[in-house]
């Protein structure tokens, strides 16, 4: 059974730090990762998909990256702005079974 | 307009009613599917279908049943509805084959007294 851990469960940074966001996974025989984005009271936003065939994608300011081998993806947030503040999901697809971490709730202060 | 929209977005109810939510795409996916939403627990799939003729169960259905009343259409229903089921509740698309991403409605919250 695949299981998907976040660390750190809450991140507090200053406004302009870079960050990064840790996802691990114990079953590598996935098809893609997802990154969401999800704010109080709200749906989730899709960021970023891997294929299980990349290393990395990038959308402006935000960039993930997979390692399938070793069960690992990162998110790292450039120049953090108050507005990031939220709660990040990482999901892994292995034959639509998509299985989700707990998140990591951000936290940018101005 | 939204792709994904779930109706209602909150609701209250007591145990033993039967609750049904309801999920419309506009996105003309095939796939779709319901999770829910614990603190601290991530998103878990609760059913999933394929397209109108297919449903499957996903890591928690016990309590829950869905229907696939069109492509653009998809229930979950709480046949008895007890305390424990308390949660956010998501509706999800995606395009067909393997690996494509999912999108997700707003939500229903939730709440079994």
């Amino acid at each position: 059974k695949q299981e998907v851990t976040q660390i750190p469960a809450a991140l507090s940074v200053p406004e302009g730090e870079n960050l990064v966001l840790n996802c691990s996974f114990t079953d590598s025989a996935i098809y893609n990762l997802q990154w969401f984005r999800q704010d109080p009271g709200k749906g989730l936003t899709s960021l970023l998909l891997i294929q299980s065939s990349q290393r990395e994608q990038t959308s402006g300011r935000l960039n993930a990256s997979l390692d399938k081998s070793s069960g690992r993806s990162t998110l790292y947030i450039a120049a953090s702005q108050p507005g990031d503040s939220a709660t990040y999901l990482c999901a892994v697809n292995g034959n639509n079974d998509m299985r989700f971490g707990a998140g990591t709730r951000l936290t940018v202060k101005p | 307009d939204a792709d994904v929209t779930q109706t209602p977005r909150n609701r209250i109810t007591k145990t033993g009613k039967r609750i049904m939510l309801e999920c419309s795409q506009t996105k003309g996916h095939d796939r779709m599917y319901w999770y829910r939403q614990d603190p601290g627990l991530g998103l878990r799939l609760i059913y999933y279908s394929f397209d109108v003729k297919d449903i499957n169960k996903g890591e928690i259905s016990d309590g829950y049943s869905v229907s696939r009343q069109a492509q653009a259409k998809f229930s979950l229903s709480l046949e008895s509805a007890i305390p424990n089921q308390t949660a956010l509740y998501f509706c999800a698309t995606s395009g067909e084959g393997i690996g494509n991403e999912q999108f997700f409605g707003p939500g229903t919250r939730l709440t079994v007294l």
